[in-house]
């Protein structure tokens, strides 16, 4: 068990709907990523944040927005879905620094029918 | 850009015997950190071992360890005493300046009877 928990473990919708998944990281780290593992892409780095702050952005669709709260827990938000949305989504969490050093979540299996 | 390259998809190996998955990446930068992650069926992300550029002497945790060639931008992990439970995909990474991981496209490792 990695301290990270995300949830739903799973999620089944239709195209066109909006879904958003939650993320909550280890205790005492302040940053949070977003990764998307598909069969065709891979695993993809999404969106970083540290302390509530957007740090970095990666192939993130215009139809995907995240935020990390007070709290640093996480959402992220995908909307007007469609089937090459389907994939596993993960979230990470690290304390920062140099080495940033990543834990897993158990990921979000999204499937877009 | 920076790249990491996994040219094995599949392996194989017998239990209690040692394998080797190989890992080439690109980066201008000096300064980064590289990370083998193991995926199991459960599709947990779990980091196996990680090695700091900036170390010449190469990583170990227990069974795995790595073959660090930082001129040739190669970073094989070699498992010993290969066990049932190391079947899994194994993804190489890296990062650089404390930002997103960057993935290969991972290598299939079975362990056979």
């Amino acid at each position: 068990d990695s301290g990270v928990t995300q949830t739903p473990k799973h999620l089944i919708t239709a195209t066109g709907q909006r879904v958003t998944l939650r993320c909550s990281p280890r205790s005492g780290d302040l940053s949070v990523y977003w990764y998307q593992q598909s069969l065709d892409q891979g695993l993809q780095f999404l969106i970083q944040y540290y302390n509530g702050e957007e740090r970095a952005k990666g192939n993130i669709l215009e139809r995907f927005s995240a935020q990390q709260f007070p709290d640093l827990h996480s959402e992220l938000n995908l909307s007007s879905l469609e089937l090459g949305d389907s994939a596993l989504y993960f979230c990470a969490s690290s304390v920062g620094g140099p080495i940033n050093e990543q834990f897993f979540g158990p990921g979000t299996r999204l499937t877009v029918l | 850009a920076q790249t990491v390259t996994q040219s094995q998809p599949e392996m194989s190996v017998q239990e209690a015997e040692t394998v080797t998955l190989s890992c080439t990446y690109d980066t201008s930068e000096s300064n980064y950190y590289l990370f083998w992650y193991k995926q199991p069926p459960s599709r947990q992300m779990i980091l196996v071992i990680r090695q700091e550029a900036y170390k010449q002497q190469n990583a170990t945790e227990n069974r795995f360890s790595v073959n660090f060639q930082k001129a040739a931008k190669s970073f094989s992990l070699k498992i010993s005493d290969s066990q049932l439970g190391d079947t899994a995909m194994y993804f190489c990474a890296f990062i650089v300046r404390g930002n997103k991981l960057t993935f290969g496209t991972g290598t299939q490792l079975k362990v056979e009877l």
